[in-house]
């Protein structure tokens, strides 16, 4: 059974304090891995999208990396701001481009 | 660019009213989704529409149906609501290009049944 499981579901920072969330994925044939952002009352924010194992993206304070059975967010010196959730997604559909997600990290930076 | 818009934003309906939401998006993708969110659940895909013309089921279709519209819109319709239906649903599109398959969403329809 194709499945999306996200680590911790919670996490409380302090400003400048490096982590890395994690997401583990069981799916046959991985056609993509995404993730997203998603700030409270609003839709999820696109990040990155990775497709093969060892490949890495970057975005200002976030890294993101692929192993061929999880993902990590890796989140360096957050900042305030950064307070969010954060989900993964899988692709399952091939072609349909169908995703299935993972129930989010919420991420809270505090000053 | 407006990219991905719900309406309403919000609605409460009492249970056996029916509704539409309406999506739309101006990205000229061909791929548009619906999902519901729901506490602890995460993100599931209701029904999508992979091209103009066609539509199928998702993860969980029963209660729901689509239509089409043009390659711009995409609505979904509860026939007669029930207070399991009461959650923020989130309509998407998404394009291939070159290697990616990103999808992007809209800002949500909070939809609550009494």
């Amino acid at each position: 059974e194709d499945q999306v499981t996200q680590s911790p579901e919670a996490l409380r920072l302090q400003e400048g304090e490096s982590s890395s969330l994690n997401c583990s994925y069981t799916v046959s044939g991985l056609r993509g891995l995404f993730w997203y952002r998603q700030d409270p009352g609003k839709g999820p924010e696109f990040l990155f999208t990775l497709y093969s194992a060892g490949e890495e993206k970057e975005k200002e304070r976030l890294k993101a990396t692929l192993t061929k059975k999880e993902s990590f967010l890796h989140i360096t010196a957050p900042k305030p701001e950064d307070s969010a959730t954060y989900l993964c997604a899988v692709n399952y559909g091939g072609a349909t481009n169908k995703l299935i997600f993972g129930t989010g990290t919420l991420l809270a930076v505090q000053p | 660019n407006a990219g991905v818009t719900q309406t309403p934003k919000f609605q409460v309906l009492k249970t056996g009213q029916s509704m539409t939401l309406q999506c739309a998006q101006d990205m000229n993708h061909n791929s548009m989704y619906w999902y519901r969110q729901d506490p602890g659940m995460g993100l599931r895909l209701i029904y999508y529409s992979a091209s103009e013309g066609t539509t199928d089921k998702g993860e969980v279709p029963n209660g729901y149906n689509v239509s089409r519209l043009n390659k711009r819109e995409f609505s979904l319709r509860l026939e007669s609501a029930a207070p399991s239906q009461t959650s923020v649903y989130f309509c998407a599109s998404s394009e291939r290009r070159q290697s990616t398959y990103e999808q992007y969403f809209g800002p949500g329809t909070r939809l609550t049944v009494t």
